[in-house]
């Protein structure tokens, strides 16, 4: 069946550093692929998607570029703030309209 | 703000009770989901509504149902409740023709 597959966590980086979270999936055609964001406390919020091969998400200085050869879907970030701690979940739709996500990834930046 | 309300945010409640979680949607939107999240299981789908009718079924327990009201407003009941019933409960909505949903801010629930 359909799943996604996430980098285990947590991820540690100080201000300014490059990020990258692996997400990668197995799916039946394709569809299209989210990243969703979960601050503490709070619930997930859309933070980038992609309807077909070859398209790049990109939102708040985030990017993932969906690569159909590699069935790949890469959370990267160029410079991270404290203020992107989270939690980051890569998510596909399956079986009709309901998501399952990875296993999410949580981020903690420090100045 | 998704524009989806939960209420309660918190709820505490013991083994062998019966709970209550409601969802209010987007403005216009006609599909529901319910998601459960748990340390153990992650993000797991529990059921979908679409216009007041059950759309898609997940892993949710017999214990569990839902419904969705005339004015789109959706229940999860809760039943028979057991400790590792405490989790994240998340609604999520759109209109129905798109995969991509909005989340609510979740009820958390915890059973002692």
């Amino acid at each position: 069946g359909d799943s996604v597959t996430q980098m285990e966590g947590p991820v540690t980086l100080s201000e300014e550093a490059f990020l990258t979270i692996n997400c990668t999936y197995t799916a039946t055609g394709y569809p299209s692929l989210f990243w969703y964001v979960q601050y503490p406390g709070e619930g997930l919020q859309l933070l980038l998607k992609a309807t077909k091969a070859d398209d790049k998400g990109s939102n708040k200085g985030f990017e993932a570029t969906y690569r159909k050869e590699t069935t790949s879907f890469h959370l990267e970030k160029g410079s991270v703030q404290v203020s992107d701690s989270a939690v980051y979940f890569c998510a596909l739709p399956s079986g009709g309209d309901k998501l399952i996500f990875g296993t999410g990834t949580r981020l903690q930046v420090f100045p | 703000d998704s524009g989806v309300t939960q209420t309660p945010k918190h709820l505490i409640t013991a083994t062998g009770q019966r709970v209550t979680l409601r969802c209010s949607p987007r403005s216009g939107d006609l599909s529901v989901y319910w998601y459960q999240q748990s340390l153990d299981q992650g993000l797991q789908f529990l059921i979908q509504y679409y216009n007041g009718e059950e759309r898609a079924k997940g892993n949710i327990l017999e214990r569990f149902s839902a419904q969705q009201f005339p004015d789109l407003h959706s229940e999860l009941n809760l039943s028979s409740l057991e400790l590792g019933d405490s989790a994240l409960y998340f609604c999520a909505s759109n209109l129905g023709t798109t995969n991509e949903q909005f989340f609510g801010p979740g009820t958390r629930l915890t059973v002692l």
